[in-house]
């Protein structure tokens, strides 16, 4: 298995909604990411999760928050968004040992989400 | 600090014609480079890399070389097809960076 799966594909929330995008690996990687990309722009790094740890928070607001429950799943967790959250969220993983560590991010397709 | 340039486009091409994609980088070190394709509506797709200097990644008849020199990854394919529209990103990568440190990307439109 070389993919990363993410769910769902698309959501629409409104501003008082709690929902939750989720990602899942099985390709042993020990480190997971979540990006927020806006459209024509590259992905901004949101979360690092390294060894189900978390790693690296971007100063990301609190209405965003991560959760890595074992070393192949990743969820983010939303509340009170804004529709300035509306974006695709993308999940990716990588190997943090070893000769393929610097063989990069496998991305999954995404979250399309909007906020309304 | 370490950083990605590539040309932003768009760049609209007719099919069959030549595509150059520039980019250029700035690193400590000797990073693992790379580009990603992202077609419209998906996520992003690892489409070639190369891990040290003078190394080629080629994949789906693109092709890049890591010109330590030049500090350039710059990518090219020898006949554009209509299938290839999509957003280019150049990246950069090594596990002490903690993250992917991404180019601008490049918007290519081949037209028919």
């Amino acid at each position: 298995d070389t993919e990363v799966t993410q769910t769902p594909k698309h959501l629409v929330m409104g501003m008082t909604n709690k929902k939750s995008l989720k990602c899942e690996q099985h390709m042993g990687h020990r480190a997971m990411y979540w990006y927020k990309q806006k459209a024509k722009k590259p992905p901004e790094l949101m979360f690092v999760y390294s060894y189900e740890k978390l790693s690296i928070n971007e100063s990301v607001p609190s209405r965003f928050s991560p959760e890595c429950p074992n070393s192949s799943l990743l969820n983010l967790h939303l509340h009170a968004l804004q529709p300035e959250d509306s974006a695709l969220y993308l999940c990716a993983s990588s190997q943090i040992e070893g000769i393929t560590a610097n063989y990069g991010y496998t991305f999954g397709s995404g979250t399309r989400l909007t906020v309304v | 600090g370490n950083s990605v340039t590539q040309m932003e486009g768009p760049v609209t091409l007719s099919e069959e014609a030549f595509l150059t994609i520039n980019c250029t980088y700035t690193a400590t070190g000797y990073p693992s480079l790379f580009w990603y394709v992202q077609y419209p509506g998906e996520g992003l797709q690892l489409l070639l890399k190369a891990t040290k200097a003078d190394d080629k990644g080629s994949n789906k008849g693109f092709e890049a070389t890591y010109r330590k020199e030049t500090t350039s990854f710059h990518l090219e394919k020898g006949s554009v097809q209509v299938s290839d529209s999509a957003v280019y990103f150049c990246a950069l990568y090594k596990t002490s960076y903690d993250k992917v440190i991404f180019g601008p990307g490049t918007s290519l439109s081949v037209i028919p």
